[in-house]
């Protein structure tokens, strides 16, 4: 098991800024992952984090407006940037500890406003 | 990918056991099926996984096909505190091993 902590747990932003959300796992992982969820939907996969490599990207999510960091083995930072009301989102982070088709874990998420 | 197909919306009475199905046609010979559940406000949560065999835990049974191109989340007495969204979900741990969401099937649960 894994306990997975998620800042913020909400905020609400103004269009055109950036927010950057943490997620720091309580053990070493190797694979992160980042989802997103619109309201009164299913949850969406943006990219997978290995530390040490580039994140990897969905089609649909680039990283000029979804960079991610993942600069060591229990931490990762997703940033929506130049936010507009359409990324109105939960965000979620994911980790999967043995990489082998065990169980993932997930924050709660961060609810993310945009006015 | 392989997808899933499941009910939109069950509905179940309190203490009765529930079973929720699971399509899976296109199924991989590698692809192990799991099962989430999310609560309102939380993030998913782990039920159970499988690949051939049937499986038991403390939360739930899964059914397995023995085709594989279904499977059965069996929650053996419902309770209010299962009411959620139940996720079935296809996972290759040899190929991206990443999980695609679909839609889910909210289970409601009644006194």
């Amino acid at each position: 098991s894994a306990v997975i902590s998620q800042k913020p747990s909400r905020d609400i932003c103004q269009r055109g800024t950036s927010l950057t959300i943490q997620c720091q796992v309580d053990s070493q992982v190797t694979m992160m992952f980042w989802y997103r969820q619109q309201p009164g939907q299913s949850l969406t996969l943006i990219a997978t984090a290995n530390q040490g490599s580039e994140a990897t990207y969905e089609s649909g999510f680039v990283i000029d407006k979804f960079p991610i960091s993942r600069p060591n083995l229990t931490f990762s930072t997703l940033t929506v940037s130049n936010m507009s009301p359409e990324d109105s989102s939960i965000y979620l982070c994911s980790v999967d500890l043995t990489g082998s088709g065990q169980p993932q874990h997930f924050g709660d998420g961060t609810r993310l406003s945009i006015l | 990918d392989a997808k899933t197909t499941q009910p939109n919306s069950m509905e179940s009475n309190e203490e009765e056991p529930v079973h929720l199905p699971c399509n899976h046609s296109t199924i991989s010979g590698t692809d192990y099926i799991h099962w989430y559940r999310q609560l309102p406000s939380q993030g998913p949560e782990y039920v159970i996984h499988g690949l051939t065999s049937n499986v038991n835990n403390r939360m739930a049974s899964l059914a397995i096909a023995e085709d594989r191109k279904s499977s059965t989340l069996i929650l053996h007495r419902a309770t209010l505190r299962d009411a959620a969204v139940y996720y079935c979900i296809l996972r290759d741990p040899y190929n991206n091993n990443d999980m695609r969401f679909g839609a889910g099937t909210r289970l409601t649960v009644k006194p």
